[in-house]
């Protein structure tokens, strides 16, 4: 079957530009997590969703990353006028009710 | 919080050699631990996991006992192959919530 997909693979922004980055996670999965992961370093926590709920926002670097899940499906990261600090490779996660995380390809974010 | 400290790399072996990379960890509660591996150009996947202490995963010739005592969860596999290359990354996970991960390992395996 399908697995996690985001979109776009790639993203150039110049600095000061808001981006959006989209998660369309495994059908029927409940739980939805964003994890940001720099070069060299492993997936750092974000957000985390269930269903359309965000019950975990405590990893968001600062008020210009925002996350939503309006329908409990789909999910959109924003970052609002980027930094090269951004620059990061954005992963998504689906999971069932247990313990398995199932993730995305990731969205290479440059800011240059 | 919650840590996750993994062996350094890269390691480098030859084909048919034996394979351990390190994993220790620090958690409030009882975690479920995972190992994840990335191949070059493609996404995390997920090798093995375990849920309690005493439990070992093991999935393509690759073994990880849940050692509660010396909270270590080290990967191991009897003899690599070239394919094997890859980054492989430690994990935990407290409740339904978010993963920890370490900083991963870069595993180079010549033939």
């Amino acid at each position: 079957g399908a697995g996690v997909s985001q979109s776009p693979r790639y993203k150039v922004a110049k600095r000061g530009q808001d981006v959006a980055l989209r998660c369309d996670p495994i059908s029927g999965h409940v739980s939805l997590f964003w994890y940001q992961q720099a070069l060299g370093q492993g997936p750092e926590f974000l957000t985390y969703f269930q269903n359309e709920a965000q019950l975990d926002k405590s990893g968001l670097p600062s008020d210009r990353f925002f996350a939503e899940r309006p329908e409990g499906s789909v999910s959109t990261l924003k970052i609002q006028r980027t930094q090269q600090e951004d620059s990061a490779v954005y992963l998504c996660a689906s999971s069932p009710p247990s313990y398995e995380q199932y993730f995305g390809p990731g969205t290479r974010l440059t800011v240059t | 919080g919650d840590s996750v400290t993994q062996m350094e790399g890269p390691v480098t072996l030859s084909e048919e050699a034996f394979l351990t990379i390190n994993c220790t960890y620090t958690a409030t509660g009882y975690p479920s631990l995972f190992w994840y591996v990335q191949y070059p150009g493609e996404g995390l996947q997920l090798l093995l996991k375990a849920t309690k202490a005493d439990d070992k995963g093991s999935n393509k010739g690759f073994e990880a006992t849940y050692r509660k005592e010396t909270t270590s969860f080290h990967l191991e596999k009897g003899s690599v192959q070239v394919s094997d290359s890859a980054v492989y990354f430690c994990a935990l996970r407290t409740n339904a919530g978010k993963s920890t991960f370490g900083d991963g390992t870069t595993l180079t395996v010549k033939p």
